[in-house]
Formats: C-alpha cells, structure tokens, sequence
C-alpha cells in the first residue's frame, strides 16, 4: 500500500519557465507534507513543508499547495534554474512521539538551458 | 558543524557476514532514523530513535538492528546481510521538524 505516490519519474523544464512537481497520498491521518531534494551521491535536504490545515505555503522561488478533498499536493518553481535539476521527493509526515515519513518514489527533474 | 555523517561510504558484504552501519550527529538532535533507498522507490524508514537509549520500528525492520547508546550516535546493524539489503542507506536526524540526513551509505551483498 503506497500511501505517497508521484507518478511522473521524471520531468524536464525549460530554464527560466515554471516546474511543477506533482504528489498524490493516501492517508488522511497526515499532519503535514515535506518535499526534500536530493543530488547525486548526497543525501536528501529539505526544502519546504506545509501543515495539513494550510493550503498554501511560499518561500521564494518554492510554493508549495496543498488540495485536501483530492489528497493531491504539488511544488512549483519559479523561475527554473540550472541548479534546480535533482530528484524531489515528496513526503507526509505523523507526529508519533518522533516525525515518520512516507515518501514518493521521486520525480527526476531536469531544467535545460 | 559537521552535521550528520556515515561511515562507511561504500562496502560489499558476502551473504551471511555481518557489519555496522554507524550514524553521528552533532546538533544534539533527539530524534534519529535509518532509511534504505532502492532504484525506484522513495526512502522507507527502517528503525528510528526517540532519545538515548530508546529504538523502535519503522515501515521495514526485518533484518537490521539498531543501539542508541549515546546521543549523538545511531548504530544499524546487519547480523546476517542478504542480497535483499543490497541499497543506499541513509541516516537521519531532527528535532520536532525537519530532518537532516547524512550522505548514504552503499551497500552491496553478494
């Protein structure tokens, strides 16, 4: 049972344009998304969350929205750089004594010149 | 800061030999995990740490173990490895929020 799910493996942007990364979940019980990205041969860095009673949430070039009636969240970028390409993971999160995540298989995204 | 590191980076294991995975981290964060990533998944969480001295189950345990013996330290222990735990295993570490992980580790099993 995959409780987070991106469906797309990969995606490739024009630079400057706008990337939109998309997740489904599962599980209703989640007390909020993550995205993480990661490089190669690094481990994943967070980049931005948003509470499960939010809709929204922005930190500059990252927005991250969030549609509760259709279990679907989504990341844009805008503007796309070069440095942007890298593997997002999106991820739900329960506080359960600790935070557990569930993460999404990943969304290649490459942003081309 | 050194944030949180792996060692080793990189190790090939026969089945049936055993090894140590060690995780440390220096922002006296309480909480710490252990995840595998395989080729097309997303990370799945393997054990996890709520303070010294305490572990607990994650999504996929079977086959590992785990000691939290200090603080700053979350050791993942393969007593028996099998070609199935063949993948990059990455720690991690947090307070209340976000997590930071460490840069993996790449086993193999043969």
């Amino acid at each position: 049972d995959q409780q987070v799910k991106q469906n797309s493996p990969s995606l490739s942007v024009q630079e400057g344009r706008i990337s939109i990364l998309n997740c489904d979940y599962t599980n209703s019980m989640f007390d909020y998304f993550l995205w993480y990205k990661k490089y190669p041969a690094e481990g994943p860095t967070f980049l931005i969350s948003i509470s499960s009673i939010k809709d929204k949430n922005e930190d500059g070039r990252f927005t991250v929205f969030l549609n509760k009636s259709a279990k679907h969240l989504s990341l844009h970028i805008v503007p796309s750089q070069p440095g942007d390409s890298a593997v997002y993971f999106c991820a739900g999160a329960r506080i359960q004594g600790a935070q557990k995540l569930v993460f999404g298989q990943g969304t290649r995204l490459t942003i081309n010149p | 800061n050194a944030g949180v590191t792996q060692t080793p980076k990189f190790r090939v294991l026969k089945t049936g030999q055993s090894m140590t995975l060690l995780c440390a981290q220096d922002m006296n964060h309480e909480y710490m995990y252990w995840y595998r990533q395989d080729p097309g998944m997303g990370l799945r969480l393997i054990h996890y740490s709520v303070g010294e001295g305490t572990t607990a189950k994650g999504e996929v345990p079977d086959g590992y173990n785990v000691s939290r013996l200090k603080k700053q330290n979350f050791l993942l222990g393969l007593e028996s490895a099998a070609p199935s735990q063949t993948s990059v295993y990455f720690c991690a570490s947090s307070w209340w929020s976000e997590q930071y992980f460490g840069p993996g580790t790449r086993l193999t099993v043969t």
